[in-house]
């Protein structure tokens, strides 16, 4: 079955810029979530989705957004673009309701640069 | 406050011989822990996990080893090989951090030398 799909895979912004992420999760998961990947932080929780509504958040600024649509496909926004927000953006999805650990699969990625 | 430590950031093995990658973690409550996998131009891709109530998980050449008291995991990969050089991750969910939140380590660059 298809995986996880990002959109874009790499792009290029300027400093006050917004720019918007796309992820389309595995057919049947319904909990999209959302990391930055930055060198030296590993990834770090942006936000989870799960049924279009946002269920948990991590602590980034309120720059930083997302939504789900009702066929589970997720975006996540971006406003008033900083360097420091050149990272690689990773969307994974699940399953939820199976037991035991909560493993995420993710997509590849959109590596975001800010200039 | 990094719940979840990986303290080194690179390591370097002999082909044939086994890998040793160390995971730390402050919050008592984690239920689970996963071990991610990561090649240049990938998402990563899990590897293994355990419960917090068991202290061993064996899945072909990959174990990972949990210690509660000391709030420590280690994943052992026997025998290494080339493929197996990448960046792993350790992360932890559960217990108080909510629904499908996982708290992921920095990462450890793993080097398979010929």
């Amino acid at each position: 079955k298809a995986g996880v799909t990002q959109t874009p895979r790499y792009l290029i912004k300027t400093r006050g810029q917004q720019v918007t992420l796309s992820c389309s999760p595995i057919s049947g998961h319904r909990s999209v979530s959302w990391y930055q990947q930055t060198p030296g932080q590993g990834l770090q929780f942006l936000f989870e989705y799960f049924s279009e509504t946002q269920r948990n958040k991590g602590n980034f600024p309120g720059r930083f957004s997302g939504r789900q649509f009702s066929n589970s496909r997720s975006e996540m926004n971006v406003s008033t673009l900083e360097l420091g927000d050149s990272a690689l953006y990773l969307c994974a999805s699940s399953r939820p309701g199976d037991s035991g650990a909560n493993v995420l699969t993710f997509g590849a990625g959109s590596r975001l640069t800010v200039l | 406050d990094q719940q979840v430590k990986q303290n080194s950031p690179s390591l370097s093995v002999q082909e044939g011989r086994i890998s040793i990658l160390n995971c730390d973690y402050t919050n008592s409550m984690f239920d689970y822990f996963l071990w991610y996998k990561k090649y240049p131009a990938e998402g990563p891709t899990f590897l293994i996990s355990i419960s917090s109530i068991k202290d061993k998980n064996e899945d072909g050449r990959f174990t990972v080893f949990l210690n509660k008291s000391a709030k420590h995991l280690s994943l052992h990969i026997v025998p290494s090989q080339p493929g197996d050089s990448a960046v792993y991750f350790c992360a932890a969910g559960g217990g108080t951090q909510g629904a499908q939140k996982l708290v992921f380590g920095q990462g450890t660059r793993l080097t398979i030398n010929p």
